[in-house]
């Protein structure tokens, strides 16, 4: 059959404005999360990541917030920047961080965000 | 510190070929996952390694196989490649119990 690609959501901001780039996360076990920036033609970079044991975390013009009553993810990132135009994937890890560490994340399908100069 | 590397980084294969696929990890790190990327199905987990054993395996068929060295370098093999196969093939590391994975920049693998 013809196979139909994933209809990324978009988001285009002008630089300097903030951007939110939301993810809805599928299995209430799930208690580590990561957020990826994807460039063309490179890998995921790892952005942030959160335990379920906060609801929010900092790092560099970059902020995750996490309500795990409805299952959603943010990520917030101040003054926009034209060098910060990728994909951006969340990731759920069921297994979690603490303890052994189990290497399957399940990512969201994606985000694409543009930053106009 | 290096960061993951991945060889081959562009791969060409007819169908019914196999192919393998190699990932160095980050020093240090001795867990290893791969990933395949296509833009119908997005990025989905195909295995992870830890300590040279499989520790879980995703929803792939037997064609796609993995393995880990002892020096944690890990290599994936797809048998009677398919049109289909055709992605991109990510492999990413991490240390335990730490959670966070890096990524290799990926094979990019076309069947023909």
């Amino acid at each position: 059959g013809e196979s139909v690609g994933l209809h990324l959501p978009t988001l285009s901001v002008q630089e300097g404005d903030n951007s939110i780039i939301n993810c809805a996360y599928s299995n209430s076990a799930s208690d580590y999360f990561i957020w990826y920036k994807q460039e063309s033609g490179k890998g995921p970079q790892f952005i942030i990541d959160i335990r379920s044991n906060m609801d929010k975390r900092q790092g560099q013009r970059v902020t995750v917030l996490l309500n795990k009553t409805v299952k959603h993810l943010s990520l917030q990132i101040a003054a926009t920047q034209p060098g910060d135009s990728a994909v951006y994937f969340c990731a759920e890890n069921p297994h979690g961080a603490g303890g052994t560490s189990y290497g399957k994340l399940t990512f969201g399908q994606g985000t694409i965000l543009t930053v106009h100069p | 510190k290096a960061g993951v590397t991945q060889t081959p980084r562009y791969l060409i294969k007819t169908r019914g070929q196999q192919v393998t696929l190699s990932c160095s990890p980050i020093s240090g790190h001795r867990s290893v996952s791969w990933y395949q990327q296509t833009p119908g199905q997005g990025l989905q987990f195909l295995f992870e390694y830890f300590s040279e054993t499989q520790r879980n395996k995703g929803n792939f068929p037997g064609r796609f196989s993995g393995r880990q060295f002892s020096n944690s370098r890990s290599e994936m093999n797809v048998s009677t490649l398919e049109l289909g196969d055709s992605a991109l093939y990510l492999c990413a590391s991490s240390l335990p119990p730490a959670g966070e994975q890096y990524f290799g920049p990926g094979t990019r693998l076309t069947v023909t």
